[in-house]
């Protein structure tokens, strides 16, 4: 299975909205409805931030929010914050027991 | 609470084998997917496969298939990964987690972090 397809960096200021992109095929993304978005700091290990699209473990915080349309899934990051600096991957079931990783998206916040 | 806790770092010879440990603890292993993904240096997350522990069956990526083994000791709730005939391209940080059984991937429970090596 290739990985999913995400831009290499994103960017914005405090306070601002930004989202993230993420490209799969219809065999992954655009067949079934488990993605997953993943924020991982420098030197951690990632942190589940949506899953099945546009859900939210409890603890975090309703800036984030995750759709799809097509073969593509979006996380949206509102209000950035200093702390939201990191890099984001998303993940989608590929079927027959599979999963696929996105190459990952390094946000700043300027 | 959730814990889950990998061996410590190993350095390899090219063509040699490892094996990580990832044990358990907090909540029923057997209720639970163990997933497996690495991390090359200054790279992204690449899926490797996952196991369940109830019976032991395991998926792996096409990329590993031939070279990597997921098993498990339900008796001390831990998960093992084993990477074989190793390569330099092989190190990375290995991360084991943990996913609710079906479609949904890895969920908030991640171990630290095995850092394997292969140098000659």
């Amino acid at each position: 299975q290739s990985a999913l397809t995400q831009p290499p960096s994103a960017s914005g200021s405090p306070g601002q909205s930004v989202t993230i992109s993420c490209t799969g095929s219809s065999s992954d993304v655009g067949y079934y409805k488990y993605v997953s978005w993943y924020r991982q700091h420098p030197g951690k290990a990632p942190r589940l931030m949506i899953y099945e699209v546009n859900k939210r473990p409890s603890g975090v915080p309703d800036r984030f929010s995750g759709s799809n349309s097509g073969n593509t899934a979006s996380l949206t990051v509102s209000g950035l914050q200093a702390e939201d600096e990191a890099d984001y991957y998303c993940s989608s079931y590929a079927g027959n027991n599979k999963w696929v990783f996105g190459g990952g998206t390094r946000l700043t916040v300027l | 609470q959730v814990q889950v806790v990998q061996s410590g770092a190993e350095v390899k010879k090219p063509g040699a084998s490892v094996k990580v440990s990832c044990k358990a603890s907090g909540y029923t292993f057997t209720d639970y997917y163990i997933h497996w993904v690495r991390q090359a240096p200054g790279q992204g997350l690449e899926w490797m496969g996952r196991i369940n522990p109830i019976g032991g069956a395991a998926n792996y990526a096409q990329k590993f298939q031939a070279r990597v083994t997921m098993t498990r000791d339900k008796s001390i709730n831990t998960a093992y990964m084993e990477l074989t005939s190793l390569i330099s391209d092989d190190t990375a940080m290995y991360y084991c987690a943990r996913g609710t059984v079906g479609a949904y991937g890895p969920d908030d429970y991640w171990g630290q972090g095995t850092l394997v090596t292969v140098s000659s």
